[in-house]
């Protein structure tokens, strides 16, 4: 089982819809949990950083995070073409545990005009 | 630009020979990630550096893969005897260390492998 499960998409949906992006993971250590954009040929760009489980809002973003079913998700409002994009869950440990980050292969989104 | 510079953005190289990849952090960033993003893969950790120091290596290659964080200057990934398998997308990230950092990426060295 792979640490960290995501959907590869591509995942079409018309402008304006909410989007809703997952992540699954097996490692309970995991405590930081991102999500990065990735347009093509450049690289991520982070979006949101949360600790541990609950919301974060930022704009027409928003991060959910449930620890106890090993569940993250990204929630896009009012989807606009240009965020057609490669969408990267990241999460890592804390506490003097691995500091590199744990990556999702990423969701490829296309937002129909 | 204050971001996490790359350079060259696109590297060519033969067999056998040697690869260098550079990164400068975001100003004021000490700390230095590198990653590898193979074909069809996720994006992979490699190595994590502070200055003239290397803190966690356990995702590096055992063989011909290094990395440096001098004290002057930038970050240096350096893949000796290259092979077609090190085809890929390198980044680097930095941040400001600590967990609660989030660390911001540059936009990779594409390497390709004759």
């Amino acid at each position: 089982q792979k640490e960290v499960e995501q959907d590869p998409g591509p995942l079409s949906v018309p402008e304006g819809a909410i989007v809703s992006l997952n992540c699954t993971y097996s490692n309970s250590a995991f405590q930081y949990f991102m999500w990065y954009r990735q347009y093509s040929r450049k690289g991520p760009e982070l979006l949101m950083y949360t600790y541990s489980s609950g919301n974060k809002e930022d704009g027409r973003f928003t991060a959910q995070v449930d620890k106890s079913s090993k569940y993250i998700s990204l929630f896009i409002r009012d989807s606009q073409p240009s965020d057609s994009a490669t969408y990267l869950c990241a999460m890592k440990d804390s506490g003097g545990g691995a500091d590199g980050l744990t990556f999702g292969k990423g969701t490829h989104l296309i937002i129909q005009p | 630009n204050a971001g996490v510079m790359q350079n060259p953005r696109h590297l060519v190289r033969r067999r056998g020979q040697e690869a260098r990849l550079r990164c400068s952090p975001m100003k004021g960033h000490s700390h230095v990630y590198w990653y590898r993003q193979l074909p069809e893969e996720g994006l992979k950790f490699m190595v994590y550096l502070q200055k003239e120091n290397i803190i966690d290596e356990s995702g590096m290659p055992k063989e011909r893969f290094s990395a440096e964080f001098p004290k002057e200057g930038p970050s240096i990934l350096r893949i000796q005897q290259v092979v077609r398998g090190d085809s890929a997308a390198y980044f680097c990230a930095s941040s400001l260390g600590g967990d609660n950092q989030p660390q911001h990426f540059g936009d990779g060295t594409r390497l390709s492998i004759l």
